[in-house]
């Protein structure tokens, strides 16, 4: 399967844990992007990568989050901390973007985070 | 900033057609996707338009106005496996960021 990978795909740990979350990409893919969804909701924004670059970083996003891609491949997500409202899918993507067109966002199956 | 509005659940008959309504307002814009996502599941991709009309692509198409700040999803010969949820998202041309409503929740019956 050559799609989006994410690890784990469930996890579940204690309010002040720290969890660190892994996204693969489609190879060949320049562009990265982290979200959350909640239930009942639209993915929500959190930050996105250019290769190795991080472009932006939400404004809802707190000091506890922080996203890494390190040699432009796979991502990580760590949040420090972790609370109850952290509980939520976090879902990955990417695309390739090569001018102009609909360069659309393949998903990944996402790690559902579940903080006691 | 950007604001997205669709309805939140709408009801249909299986072999019928549906409409999703979709308005925007972006500070730029720079094309508008509608995304699947069954319960679970990760979004997946439909369409995209980026110019004023309709794209078809068989029994989906999507329509745009862009100086209307809105779209539409219009789904034909509905089918049970098509109870989902159908995302909007637009794009922004200042940061390519792409922004997601909240999402509509359809229900096929049979």
């Amino acid at each position: 399967d050559t799609g989006v990978s994410q690890d784990p795909r469930h996890k579940i740990t204690k309010r002040g844990q720290n969890v660190t979350f892994r996204c693969d990409p489609i190879s060949e893919h320049n562009r990265l992007y982290w979200y959350r969804q909640t239930l009942g909701q639209g993915p929500e924004f959190l930050t996105y990568f250019q290769n190795e670059a991080q472009l932006e970083k939400s404004r809802l996003l707190s000091d506890r989050f922080s996203a890494e891609r390190p040699k432009g491949s796979f991502s990580t997500l760590e949040i420090q901390r972790t609370e109850q409202g952290d509980s939520a899918m976090y879902l990955c993507a990417s695309s390739l973007i090569i001018g102009s067109g609909s360069n659309e966002q393949f998903f990944g199956p996402g790690t559902r985070l579940t903080v006691l | 900033g950007q604001n997205i509005d669709q309805p939140t659940e709408m009801t249909a008959t299986e072999g019928a057609i549906v409409q999703i309504n979709c308005t925007y307002q972006t500070s730029g814009f720079n094309g508008l996707f509608w995304y699947q996502q069954h319960a679970g599941e990760a979004p997946t991709f439909l369409s995209y338009n980026v110019l004023d009309g309709l794209e078809e692509k068989g029994r989906f198409s999507s329509f745009l106005s862009r100086s209307k700040g809105y779209s539409y999803l219009l789904l034909k010969e509905l089918q049970m496996k098509d109870s989902a949820s159908y995302l909007c998202a637009v794009r922004s041309n200042r940061d390519d960021k792409i922004i997601f409503g909240k999402g509509t929740r359809l229900h096929i019956l049979p």
